[in-house]
């Protein structure tokens, strides 16, 4: 199994609607991300989480919220998509024992988003 | 403006030559650097870090340069095959907070 599961892994919805992106993992890690990944850009983060009681803004923060419901669970919504938020979305985890700067992160396979 | 540069047109090599992959940033300071594979259609999966004051680092066929003056950091594959062929992403942490700056990534084809 998965130590971090996307879901879903594809989507296709309309503009304006309403939509929730979720992320669990068995990993036991504290720190959990979201990123966007679009054609020709590097990853771009969201939203990232140093645990359940801490939420920050990443680079690209508008137009997303994030609900941290547990460790191991972290979702990214979406209150009224529109087009230019069609991307690959990926959720990651990383664990601070490893010490300052030594904190490798560990993916999900991505969610593919499509707002029509 | 800061950014962070990597080949954007893949690159082609034979089997069993070294791959050479560059990373160059511009106003940024990290005091780490990471590197990442990514396969099509999956998520980034971890390779190497590199510190600011180590000048290499090594892990079986893989090596990590890190050339802080240069602002550069080099990638390299030894004894290449067609398995390794793969995006590679790298992604700077300037204050160890894990915050990671990603490049766009240069995508490897190895032909047999």
């Amino acid at each position: 199994d998965a130590d971090v599961t996307q879901t879903p892994r594809n989507r296709i919805t309309k503009t304006g609607k309403r939509i929730m992106l979720e992320c669990s993992q068995t990993k036991g890690h504290d720190r959990m991300y979201w990123y966007r990944q679009d054609p020709g850009l590097g990853l771009r983060l969201i939203y990232y989480s140093f645990d359940v009681k801490d939420i920050n803004k990443g680079e690209i923060s508008d137009g997303y919220s994030v609900s941290r419901q547990a460790q191991a669970k972290f979702s990214l919504s979406l209150e009224s998509a529109i087009p230019n938020q069609t991307a690959l979305y990926f959720c990651a985890t990383s664990d601070p024992s490893g010490g300052v700067g030594n904190q490798p992160q560990h993916f999900g396979d991505g969610t593919r988003l499509s707002i029509l | 403006s800061q950014k962070i540069e990597q080949n954007s047109e893949a690159l082609n090599i034979q089997e069993g030559k070294t791959a050479t992959l560059t990373c160059n940033y511009t106003n940024y300071s990290p005091a780490y650097l990471q590197w990442y594979r990514q396969d099509p259609g999956r998520g980034p999966v971890f390779l190497l870090l590199i510190r600011e004051n180590e000048k290499e680092k090594r892990k079986e066929r893989l090596k990590v340069t890190f050339d802080t003056t240069l602002k550069q950091s080099l990638f390299h594959i030894t004894a290449s095959q067609p398995a390794d062929s793969a995006t590679y992403l790298c992604a700077l942490d300037e204050g160890g907070y894990n915050k990671l700056i990603f490049g766009a990534g240069t995508r490897l084809a190895v032909h047999p």
